[in-house]
């Protein structure tokens, strides 16, 4: 199946600093890219999402950011804290079909 | 809030086996999905149900089969386990496409 690629695949950053983390697709047809953070032990759950229509939204701290002509999506945390350490799942969804999620990556604030 | 419901929360079992996991949501969602993620933490679409109708069906292995009564209810079968079906099978809904998928707690199986 098509791929949605994601890196890095572990990020570990100073707490209030900020952490990126890109992910590409494949299929030109995805319209819908979702972001889920899953905490250990808990299932994932959507902190943000993007549509095909947009090219940034931001939801207080959290920041995404599509670029369609280059496959490419982001998500940005500023001002990062300690809760904020968990893994952090990019997606993408062809319409009527199903979400591909990226290989995840795992975040780390340290104090 | 937990609204899509999984049993059991785990399960362990022998090479040969048959296991059955249930899956239930009120949420009055249109769409049910199964996702199996594997210890390095890959989640990978299994099967995708809409309305009763299977819509999606990734290439999984034929000892897996998804069974609905309800658009509520997606269940998972695996006629008889392997040691690489050893993974948390995640059941998801949503109101539709291009929506928040909503996760269960997972069932995590282990394969002896």
């Amino acid at each position: 199946g098509e791929q949605v690629e994601q890196l890095p695949s572990i990020l570990r950053v100073q707490e209030r600093s900020s952490a990126s983390i890109n992910c590409t697709y494949e299929n030109s047809a995805s319209n819908y890219f979702p972001w889920y953070k899953q905490e250990p032990g808990e299932n994932p759950k959507l902190i943000i999402d993007i549509r095909s229509n947009m090219e940034r939204k931001q939801i207080q701290g959290l920041i995404v950011l599509l670029d369609k002509k280059a496959k490419r999506f982001s998500l940005h945390i500023t001002d990062t804290q300690p809760a904020d350490s968990a893994m952090y799942f990019c997606a993408a969804e062809d319409s009527g079909t199903y979400q591909r999620f990226g290989t995840g990556t795992k975040l780390q604030v340290v104090p | 809030e937990t609204a899509v419901f999984q049993t059991p929360n785990y399960h362990v079992t022998q090479v040969g086996n048959e296991v059955s996991f249930n899956c239930k949501q009120t949420l009055g969602h249109d769409t049910m999905y199964w996702y199996k993620q594997d210890s390095k933490k890959l989640l990978k679409i299994m099967f995708s149900y809409n309305n009763k109708q299977l819509i999606v069906n990734e290439t999984v292995p034929r000892r897996f089969s998804p069974q609905s009564s309800d658009k509520a209810h997606l269940n998972l079968r695996i006629k008889s386990v392997e040691p690489e079906d050893s993974a948390v099978y995640l059941c998801a809904s949503s109101p539709g496409s291009q929506n928040t998928l909503y996760f269960g707690a997972g069932t995590r199986l282990s394969v002896l």
